[in-house]
């Protein structure tokens, strides 16, 4: 069946530096790929999406590349503020007549001053 | 995107009692979901709230345990039963915007405790 892989974790880093966190997918298809962020205290919100091969999704100065040849959809941004901290989803979802999103594990990333 | 509110936003349920939870959208939708959360986990989709019909729900979830209703296309409510720690968990609603298939927008969730 469908699944999503992402790196464990909590990741910590520093104010202003480069963040990658890892999503790869098992699916059939053409599925869409989504980056979900969940603020503490709060809902999920969606950060940013790809629905083709090739597409960059980017939104907050964060982007991912939907890479078929390698079924990944690495969440990157150059440079992280504190107020990055949150939990970070990476999902798929296969359009049907109910359609559904499948999580990854979710990131936990904590950002020093 | 849709705006959506739960209510309650968190409450503490003793076990055996049960808890209802409201999701209301700011306008019609076709596709609702609910969703749990379990401590430190993912999310799990419990079921799709079908309006006018029964709910669809996923493998391991039971109308009994959770009944849903979706009285119109802006409201829903999911009911959790028969309590048990176990259910400690934030429960979340989300839909698909009408013309925004693979879409998915979520409420604030609803913290439930169980003790």
């Amino acid at each position: 069946g469908d699944s999503v892989t992402q790196m464990e974790g909590p990741v910590t880093l520093s104010e202003e530096a480069f963040l990658t966190i890892n999503c790869t997918y098992t699916a059939t298809g053409y599925p869409s790929l989504f980056w979900y962020v969940q603020y503490p205290g709060e809902g999920l919100q969606l950060l940013l999406k790809a629905t083709k091969a090739d597409d960059k999704g980017s939104n907050k100065g964060f982007e991912a590349t939907y890479r078929k040849e390698t079924t990944s959809f690495h969440l990157e941004k150059g440079s992280v503020q504190v107020s990055d901290s949150a939990v970070y989803f990476c999902a798929l979802s296969r359009y049907s007549s109910a359609s559904k999103i499948i999580f990854g594990s979710g990131t936990r990333l904590s950002i020093r001053p | 995107s849709a705006v959506i509110s739960q209510k309650p936003s968190r409450d503490i349920c003793q076990r055996g009692t049960s808890l209802t939870i409201q999701c209301q959208v700011d306008s019609q939708v076709t596709m609702m979901f609910w969703y749990r959360q379990q401590p430190g986990q993912s999310l799990t989709l419990i079921a799709t709230a079908n309006q006018g019909s029964e709910a669809t729900y996923e493998s391991g979830f039971v109308i009994d345990k959770f009944p849903i209703s979706r009285p119109n296309l802006t409201f829903s409510t999911l009911t959790v039963s028969n309590l048990s720690p176990e259910d400690s968990s934030i429960y979340l609603c989300s839909v698909e915007p009408t013309g925004h298939p693979y879409e998915q927008y979520f409420g604030p969730g609803t913290r439930l405790t169980v003790t």
